[in-house]
C-alpha cells in the first residue's frame, strides 16, 4: 500500500482565499484524523472520522474550518477564508480496528498564508 | 482529562551514548501508548506501541520503552544512539471507546559526533 497520501505537499495562498487540503487514507482503514502542527501549539487533533462520519470536531479552531469525508477513500479539510495564523503543517492519518489508535500518517501539507 | 507530558523540549547526546526520553500521561482507563518519530519535513512514523501484556516493548531502530503504571510513565530508551536518530520524538496516548490519539509536545533530539 502507498500509505496515506496528502496533496498538495506545499500550498502558498493569500489571506482571504479558500484552501482545500486533500487526503487519501490507507485502503481498508475506517478511521481518519486531521492534525495541525505548529511550533507554538505542537500537534493538535482537529477532527476525526469513523466510517466516514465525523465523531469529534472539538479541535476545529473556528467556523472557517470544515472537513468532509464523502467516501472511505477521500477526505478534505477546507479553510475559508484563510488567515496568516492558519499557516502550519496539516497532517492526515488513518487507522483500522482492532488497533484503532495506531495511526499512520501522511507526509503533511505545509500551508503558508501570506 | 487525557494528557501527555514530555518534560524535555530539547536533548543533546553524543553518538554512541545511551538515550532516555521521558513521557508521563494522564488517562482514566488503561491507556494505549505510542512513541512516534518525525524527521525534518516528514510525517510521523510509529516507533513502538503498548497495548497490554509485557510492560517492556521493543520497537524499530533499536528503541524500547517501558510502561510503568505506578509512575504513569512510558519512557523511550536506546542503548547506543546513532547520528541518524536525530529527529523529534512524540509520545501519544489513546484507547477506550474513542479513537482519539493525544500527543505530547515532542522532544527534539540532537546527536553530537
Amino acid at each position: 500500500d502507498a500509505g496515506v497520501i496528502q496533496s498538495p505537499r506545499h500550498e502558498v495562498t493569500e489571506m482571504g482565499q479558500e484552501v482545500t487540503l486533500r487526503c487519501k487514507p490507507i485502503s481498508g482503514h475506517n478511521s481518519l484524523f486531521w492534525y495541525r502542527q505548529t511550533m507554538m501549539r505542537g500537534l493538535e487533533l482537529l477532527i476525526y472520522f469513523n466510517n466516514n462520519v465525523p465523531i469529534d470536531d472539538s479541535g476545529m479552531p473556528e467556523d472557517r474550518f470544515s472537513a468532509k469525508m464523502p467516501n472511505a477513500s477521500f477526505s478534505t479539510l477546507k479553510i475559508q477564508p484563510s488567515e496568516p495564523r492558519d499557516s502550519a503543517v496539516y497532517f492526515c492519518a488513518s487507522s483500522s480496528p482492532p488497533f484503532a489508535n495506531e495511526a499512520f500518517f501522511g507526509q503533511g501539507t505545509r500551508l503558508t498564508v501570506v | 482529562a487525557q494528557s501527555v507530558t514530555q518534560p524535555d523540549i530539547h536533548i543533546t547526546v553524543s553518538e554512541g551514548a545511551s538515550l532516555e526520553l521521558r513521557c508521563n500521561y494522564s488517562y482514566g482507563a488503561t491507556p494505549y501508548l505510542f512513541w512516534y518519530v518525525q524527521s525534518p519535513g516528514q510525517g510521523l512514523q510509529l516507533l513502538l506501541k503498548y497495548f497490554s501484556g509485557d510492560t517492556l516493548v521493543q520497537g524499530i531502530k533499536g528503541f524500547e520503552a517501558e510502561f510503568k503504571r505506578s509512575q504513569s510513565s512510558f519512557n523511550l530508551r536506546k542503548p547506543s544512539v546513532h547520528w541518524s536518530d536525530a529527529a523529534e520524538y512524540f509520545c501519544a496516548v489513546g484507547g477506550g471507546a474513542t479513537n482519539k490519539l493525544i500527543f505530547g509536545t515532542g522532544t527534539l533530539l540532537a546527536v553530537q559526533p
